[in-house]
């Protein structure tokens, strides 16, 4: 019964590749996130999403495209892969407010 | 500019040992307080969280809050080589709503020495 799952786990592409990234919770919860954590483990939101509507959009290269077709899932769309999108990308959620805020098991993705 | 900050680390104590882990952030604003547990390969996992000044002990875990210093803390007390990992500081900030996001800060690496 896990919580926040994402697939896949691990992504290996070629530069220029199109990929996606998928993510559901089981929480009820209203809002979902990605976060991207670069090789230094630094951890940076890149979107949020309350009910389906996009509310938080970093300064993310519009490379990157997130899609939630309900409350339950925020997918990750990424153009043109480029080397330095290699990163492990985590899909998290939580209730609206300052709440606590529940993460899933992170894609590896690698671009070669 | 809103800024989570932490020491690197590593952060190594022997068994048994009281570990010490600081974190200050920027925002007067920011209204809850989280510690994460992450081990290598793996996602973040909750440890504590807080939302009033003072403290909060959970097991062998205290965090502590100074709103007015813009401090918080974690506290592990008996540390265990099972302890050793990194540990991020966030905080939770946004103007209400749903307008929330959690900024982590860049995460002390604790080692437990057996």
């Amino acid at each position: 019964d896990t919580a926040v799952s994402q697939t896949p786990k691990y992504l290996v592409t070629q530069m220029g590749n199109d990929k996606s990234i998928k993510c559901e919770q089981n929480l009820g919860h209203d809002t979902m996130y990605w976060y991207k954590q670069d090789s230094k483990k630094f951890l940076k939101i890149m979107f949020s999403y309350n009910n389906k509507e996009l509310i938080i959009n970093e300064t993310v290269p519009n490379r990157f495209s997130p899609k939630s077709p309900d409350k339950a899932h925020l997918n990750l769309h990424i153009n043109s892969l480029e080397l330095g999108d290699s990163a492990v990308y985590f899909c998290a959620s939580s209730l609206s407010g300052p709440t606590i805020t529940f993460f899933g098991q992170g894609t590896r993705l690698t671009v070669v | 500019q809103k800024e989570v900050e932490q020491n690197s680390g590593p952060l190594s104590v022997p068994e048994g040992a009281i570990a010490s882990l600081n974190c200050t952030y920027s925002d007067r604003g920011s209204q809850s307080f989280f510690w994460y547990r992450q081990y290598s390969g793996k996602s973040p996992e909750l440890i504590m969280f807080i939302y009033s000044n003072g403290d909060k002990e959970d097991g062998r875990f205290t965090a502590q809050l100074n709103k007015a210093s813009q401090y918080v803390s974690l506290l592990i007390r008996d540390s265990q080589p099972s302890d050793s990992a990194t540990y991020l500081c966030a905080v939770n900030w946004g103007s209400g709503g749903s307008n929330y996001k959690l900024t982590f800060g860049k995460g002390t690496l604790l080692t437990v020495n057996p």
